[in-house]
């Protein structure tokens, strides 16, 4: 099983900061299936960026992806408070999620 | 617009078995996989299973083999999840969701179910 690890677990920011968060894998993962979902509280997953770095539709350009192999990340530019979510990683082998990152606007 | 319509809340006992449903509408329901995803309270996302509603064909996350059963009537357009032998671990918001196939990421979520296990 290809285990994702997201890190940090909780993290804070404060509106307009720049904000990075990690995910990584046991195995490699193609970069064409490792996906990033946004969580708010009480709310269904929303698909958020696919395959690495393609924005779902609605998802605002301050937000970006990159990564490859065991190694992905998401990046805000600029954070706003509705930005303030749980963040997860998923891949297709055994379609398993990462844990989570919790982002917390101060 | 594509939708995935969730059925409400349960409360059951343990021991008991339930099903859950989804109702797909806006697409060709033969034509994707639906997922199932299990979150329990304040914990992450974990992977059930699917069904590719074409053929009938399931796939399941080795965990919930024997716990989760995946089915689906074309002709309403609806997926179905039964849990069985309930316990309190199986207490969690319970997620259907479509794959859009190419990338195997879940472009539509359900709503989510809530299931209560208690007596």
């Amino acid at each position: 099983e290809n285990v994702l690890t997201q890190s940090p677990a909780i993290m804070s920011a404060s509106p307009g900061e720049k904000v990075t968060m990690t995910c990584r894998a046991s195995s490699s993962v193609s970069s064409s299936y490792l996906h990033w979902y946004q969580q708010k509280s009480g709310a269904s997953p929303k698909l958020w960026i696919y395959s690495t770095s393609n924005l779902a539709s609605g998802v605002p350009a301050r937000f970006s992806g990159s990564g490859s192999g065991t190694s992905y990340s998401l990046t805000i530019s600029s954070v706003e408070a509705e930005d303030a979510a749980t963040y997860y990683c998923q891949q297709y082998s055994g379609y398993t999620f990462g844990g989570g990152t919790k982002l917390e606007i101060k | 617009q594509v939708q995935l319509q969730q059925s409400g809340p349960e409360l059951v006992k343990p021991g008991a078995s339930v099903k859950i449903s989804c109702k797909a509408s806006g697409y060709s329901f033969t034509s994707y996989y639906i997922h199932w995803v299990k979150q329990r309270p304040g914990q992450g996302l974990e992977w059930i299973g699917w069904i590719f509603p074409g053929s009938g064909n399931t796939k399941y996350n080795e965990k919930f083999k024997g716990k989760a059963t995946l089915t689906a009537d074309t002709s309403s357009s609806t997926a179905y999840m039964q849990l069985s032998s309930l316990t309190s671990e199986d207490s969690a918001v319970y997620f259907c969701a479509r794959d859009t196939t190419v990338v195997a990421s879940f472009d539509y979520w359900g709503q989510g179910t809530t299931l209560t296990v208690s007596s």
